[in-house]
């Protein structure tokens, strides 16, 4: 039973393309984040969404648009891919919106860009 | 511009000695400090957590320090073992950033038997 679940765990694809990670929860959490892994190793916030708004949206390429379905779903598409955009993506969740609760991550999505 | 510093990026240990990975921080306004655990191919689990009114919280094996004049945290493991090998990241929330998790670059332990 996997708690905080992403697909695929790796995407491989060529520049310019379209692509979207998928992240799904069964916890019945509220909030769910996703962050992104550089190359090296920094892993920085991109979005967050609390009861399917959202909440936080740091400085990322609009190319880069979350979608969240529903409060177990929160999904990330990404167009025009850019050599930049190679990355270890993982998604998270919180019970709640409050800085206390403590965030559970998927396994992490790794895109190459070609 | 790092908020959250990990100055070393590994450490070895002998089995059943103590571990200590420093954190530092510049960001006045973080009121939650974190240190998280990652194993290859896998996302981060949360290991302790410490809030910004206390400057000791302990956990078993693993006790975190917070000495908020000097903005570091530190995290003890005692006493150390061949599972704890593993990248630790430091983190910290709230103020400006709310409940995002800001990370610093992580510190790699290896602990030997």
């Amino acid at each position: 039973d996997t708690a905080v679940s992403q697909t695929p765990k790796y995407l491989v694809t060529q520049m310019g393309n379209d692509k979207s990670i998928k992240c799904e929860q069964n916890l019945g959490h509220d909030t769910m984040y996703w962050y992104k892994q550089d190359s090296k190793k920094f892993l920085k916030i991109m979005f967050s969404y609390n009861n399917k708004e959202l909440i936080i949206n740091e400085t990322v390429p609009n190319r880069f648009s979350p979608k969240s379905p529903d409060k177990a779903h929160l999904n990330l598409h990404i167009n025009s891919l850019e050599l930049g955009d190679s990355a270890v993506y993982f998604c998270a969740s919180s019970p709640r919106r409050v800085i206390t609760d403590t965030q559970y991550f998927g396994p992490g999505t790794r895109l190459t860009v070609l | 511009d790092q908020q959250v510093k990990q100055n070393s990026p590994s450490l070895s240990v002998q089995e059943g000695r103590i571990s200590i990975l420093n954190c530092d921080y510049t960001n006045s306004m973080f009121d939650y400090f974190l240190w998280y655990k990652k194993y290859p191919a896998e996302g981060p689990t949360f290991l302790i957590s410490i809030s910004s009114i206390k400057d000791k919280n302990e956990d078993g094996r693993f006790t975190v320090f917070l000495n908020k004049s000097a903005k570091h945290l530190s995290l003890h493991i005692v006493p150390s073992q061949p599972g704890d090998s593993a990248v630790y990241f430091c983190a910290a929330s709230g103020g400006q950033a709310g409940t995002a998790l800001i990370f610093g670059k992580g510190t790699t332990l290896s602990v030997s038997s």
